[in-house]
């Protein structure tokens, strides 16, 4: 099946500094995909949808300028947190449509964000 | 916007029994229902996923159900063992996975042997 990988799977940062973590689409091209976040034992929230080749659509009440989003190729999306704080801490996951299978979205394995 | 609900927040049932999560959705232009499991510390998978020209779909012991008029979507799972223990989420979209998906509020299920 289709795979999307995430990097880091962890990562732990003093506050102030900024954050990226990549998506990519391993073995298909994505146009489009998807950043969600998710606290603990609460359900995926979508951050912003981001597009090959153009800007990012962010959904209502999140900060584009907080959360960066870049999709520079088919097959990479990054996410950067900048100037993070300790209420950035969450689970960031991103999903990717795959156009021969219909539109399913495959999603990768989450990147857990500390912020001390 | 959509609004997906979901019931119940936490299902405890013994090996071998049947499990039903039900999920809710408020837009009646979405057509299409994913199901996810989730497990700790893992991205979601995708189970099973319905569209809104079909009223049932089966796949082994798992099935999902639409009811458009009512605009609820059932998850049904049978003979659940163990390993089905996890969080599961049904979202809502409209169009393909290309659009956006908006998440129900997640049920976890715990299978005990």
């Amino acid at each position: 099946g289709a795979v999307v990988s995430q990097h880091p799977s962890r990562v732990i940062c003093k506050s102030g500094t900024s954050v990226k973590i990549e998506c990519r689409s391993l073995d298909f091209q994505a146009t489009t995909m998807f950043w969600y976040r998710q606290f603990p034992k609460k359900s995926l929230m979508l951050m912003a949808t981001s597009n090959e080749g153009s800007k990012a659509t962010y959904e209502q009440g999140v900060e584009k300028d907080k959360f960066l989003i870049n999709h520079a190729s088919l097959t990479l999306s990054t996410l950067t947190v900048t100037s993070a704080h300790p209420e950035d801490s969450s689970f960031y996951i991103c999903s990717a449509p795959r156009r021969d299978s219909g539109g399913e979205q495959f999603f990768g394995p989450g990147t857990r964000l500390t912020v001390l | 916007g959509e609004n997906v609900e979901q019931h119940p927040s936490t299902l405890s049932v013994q090996e071998g029994d049947s499990a039903v999560i039900k999920c809710t959705y408020s837009d009646s232009a979405s057509n299409y229902f994913p199901w996810y499991k989730q497990e700790l510390g893992k991205g979601p998978q995708l189970i099973i996923d319905i569209r809104s020209n079909v009223g049932e779909k089966k796949d082994q012991r798992i099935a999902v159900t639409l009811n458009k008029t009512a605009k609820h979507f059932s998850l049904h799972i049978t003979e659940t063992q163990p390993e089905d223990s996890a969080v599961y989420f049904c979202a809502a979209s409209m169009g393909t996975g290309f659009q956006k998906l908006v998440f129900g509020t997640g049920t976890r299920l715990l299978v005990s042997p």
